[in-house]
């Protein structure tokens, strides 16, 4: 599985977009990238995931550029309610594919 | 209703004993897994069960020992626990239809804070 390289934290103020960027050097053809936040005292909660150039739901964008070896995950106008660990997974997955969560970015956002 | 649900919340046990933690999923997914997030909030893969066949085993002591009676369910039982068990565990499943496992999401409990005194 492909490694991946992300800040261990990040402060941001209400009302400003966050970026958070993952590097993923040896990512493979087939891999997706994928996204989950992780509040205290909870499971990890998928965000969004993409392959290619940009991905956009209610909650995030994601940017991938032309060579996948990286990706930033955009937060609009984040809130003291986006205060939470947020982890880049390269790889497959489901059953037959393993996934490893690395250390994620610890999101503080202040008041 | 709560998707993906795993008892107990908490477990608080001396060295030497034997627990079992619970896990459920009502999302109608093939494939279950179970993970261990420890102090540094470092989240391994542990098993993973496709349709209560056992996909994935990482380097697990052989005292960890999952159950999966039907698809819905995956059951962790853990024997002679020691201090470095103390962890957070997670179950997770994901839908993971057969030759589409590039893209499946998982979706995870509320996680059992295991502590062994």
């Amino acid at each position: 599985l492909a490694k991946t390289t992300q800040p261990i934290s990040m402060d941001s103020y209400e009302g400003q977009e966050v970026n958070i960027t993952c590097s993923h050097n040896n990512i493979a053809t087939n891999d997706y990238i994928t996204w989950y936040q992780q509040f205290p005292s909870q499971g990890p909660r998928f965000i969004i995931q993409g392959y290619k150039t940009k991905v956009t739901n209610e909650v995030a964008s994601l940017f991938i550029p032309a060579d996948r070896k990286s990706s930033t995950l955009s937060l609009p106008r984040v809130s003291l309610s986006d205060t939470a660990v947020y982890y880049c997974l390269v790889g497959a997955s489901g059953g037959y594919q393993k996934v490893t969560f690395g250390t994620g970015t610890k999101l503080q956002v202040i008041p | 209703d709560t998707a993906v649900s795993q008892t107990p919340k908490y477990l608080v046990t001396q060295m030497g004993n034997d627990k079992s933690i619970k896990c459920e999923q009502n999302l109608g997914h093939d494939t279950m897994y179970w993970y261990k997030q420890d102090s540094k909030k470092f989240l391994k893969i542990m098993f993973s069960y496709n349709n209560k066949e056992l996909i994935i085993n990482e380097t697990v002591p052989n005292r960890f020992s999952p159950k999966s009676p039907d698809k819905a369910h995956l059951n962790l039982h853990i024997n002679s626990l020691e201090l470095g068990d103390s962890a957070v565990y997670f179950c997770a499943s994901s839908q993971d239809r057969e030759g589409h496992h590039n893209n499946e999401k998982l979706f995870f409990g509320s996680g059992t804070q295991l502590s062994v005194l």
